[in-house]
């Protein structure tokens, strides 16, 4: 079992949908959660990052954690083409920071 | 506040060769991590430091090594490369344990 998976997609979703990004972890002590979005032949960048379960909303963007499921979600309103990207999933362990392998999202005009 | 920076942006070698990549972490930052990433695959942690010391090791062999300076700043270095090594090599910092912030990486390609 991966420490931390994604669905590799690709995701398509429709222009103006939502999209909705999965990603499970396997370590139980795991503390914060990063959602990375990176754009081909770029370096990643920081979306989001939730501690608390629940929701954490920052404009078009939703992240949500549930620890007892051990699942870390991103919710993308109102999608943008410019939002066809790979989304990063991150979780920080106690001794380490794992990355899922990515989900490609497409969104269709 | 400077972001991460890595040079050289791009490289060119021969298999063989050896190469040493550099990343100035963000100001204050003391943990600097590299990864490689290869066309469609996922992030491959190679190692971590901090305080000039490496605190964490991916699944990568010898030749590849690293180290960091007292002002943070990092090398990797990979001896004898192989054809496999081309790759986007990612540099990241971060502070205590708050999002990692990267640079935008170096891209090595091995002929």
């Amino acid at each position: 079992q991966k420490e931390v998976e994604q669905n590799s997609g690709p995701l398509s979703v429709p222009e103006g949908a939502i999209a909705s990004l999965n990603c499970t972890y396997s370590d139980r002590g795991s503390q914060s959660f990063f959602w990375y979005r990176q754009y081909s032949g770029k370096s990643p960048e920081l979306i989001m990052f939730i501690y608390s379960n629940g929701d954490k909303e920052d404009g078009r963007f939703t992240a949500q954690l549930n620890k007892a499921s051990q699942y870390v979600s991103l919710l993308i309103r109102d999608s943008q083409p410019s939002d066809s990207a790979t989304y990063l999933c991150a979780a920080q362990g106690a001794q380490k920071l794992v990355f899922g392998q990515g989900t490609r999202l497409t969104i269709n005009p | 506040k400077a972001g991460v920076t890595q040079t050289p942006r791009y490289l060119i070698k021969t298999r063989g060769q050896q190469v040493t990549l550099s990343c100035s972490p963000i100001s204050g930052h003391r943990s600097v991590s590299w990864y490689q990433q290869t066309p469609g695959q996922g992030l491959q942690f190679l190692f971590e430091y901090f305080s000039e010391t490496q605190r964490n090791k991916g699944n990568f062999p010898g030749r590849f090594s690293g180290r960091q300076f007292s002002n943070s700043r990092s090398e990797m270095n990979v001896s004898t490369l192989e054809l496999g090594d081309s790759a986007l090599y990612l540099c990241a910092s971060r502070q205590g344990l708050e999002p990692l912030h990267f640079g935008n990486g170096t891209r090595l390609t091995v002929t």
